[in-house]
């Protein structure tokens, strides 16, 4: 059974451009958040989506946006890239339960550079 | 708003040391409470958890224990391992919640 998948594993970039990362939640997950992790701290999230749909933000700008598509995969897509969007993107995925999300399980991430 | 705070670090201990990384949370309600190491280089494995007070998680010889009453969910080892060098990541997930709100990591440096 594959757990949460992600790609690619790096990428570079430089500011301006436009960036989109992918992730496969795990098997019988319906739900997929994202988080940033800057050098040193703890990851923070950034939205989560379940039914194809943003449920909920973090505070992050409208520059970060996502989708989700109908076999529950997602997308984040990061627009006009800045010096400081570098960072270890990580997926989640989870269950979604009467009462909120279950335990969230992560993949390897995406280590996004900026120059 | 909730909020997660653990011990800085590194800590740094030799092998078969007893490990104790603190963990304290501001939150209403009643969150469930994790623990996720993460390797160098990798993502965050989940390593324990608890989603009501007085439940213990335990996994791989770590233990927590959820404490209302103190608002803590301190991460212990009995014997830690060169292996267990890693760092470790406090993180609760409100009442009906979405969103997961992790401390800034303790980073574990054991030496054999």
């Amino acid at each position: 059974d594959a757990g949460v998948t992600q790609s690619p594993t790096h990428l570079i970039k430089t500011r301006g451009q436009q960036v989109t990362l992918r992730c496969s939640p795990k098997s019988g997950h319906d739900t997929v958040s994202w988080y940033q992790q800057a050098l040193g701290q703890g990851p923070q999230f950034i939205f989560q989506y379940y039914e194809e749909e943003e449920r909920q933000r973090g505070n992050f700008p409208d520059r970060f946006s996502g989708h989700q598509f109908p076999n529950y995969s997602s997308e984040l897509n990061v627009n006009a890239l800045l010096l400081g969007d570098s960072a270890l993107y990580l997926c989640a995925s989870s269950t979604t339960l009467a009462g909120g999300t279950d335990t969230q399980y992560f993949g390897p991430g995406t280590r996004l550079t900026v120059l | 708003g909730n909020s997660v705070t653990q011990m800085e670090g590194p800590v740094t201990l030799s092998e078969e040391a007893f490990l104790t990384i603190n963990c304290t949370y501001t939150a209403t309600g009643y969150p469930s409470l994790f623990w996720y190491v993460q390797y160098p280089g990798e993502g965050l494995q989940l390593l324990l958890k608890a989603t009501k007070a007085d439940d213990k998680g335990s996994n791989k010889g770590f233990e927590a224990t959820y404490r209302k009453e103190t608002t803590s969910f301190h991460l212990e080892k009995g014997s830690v391992q060169v292996s267990d060098s890693a760092v470790y990541f406090c993180a609760l997930l409100e009442q009906a919640g979405t969103a997961l709100i992790f401390g800034k990591g303790t980073t574990l440096s054991v030496s054999s």
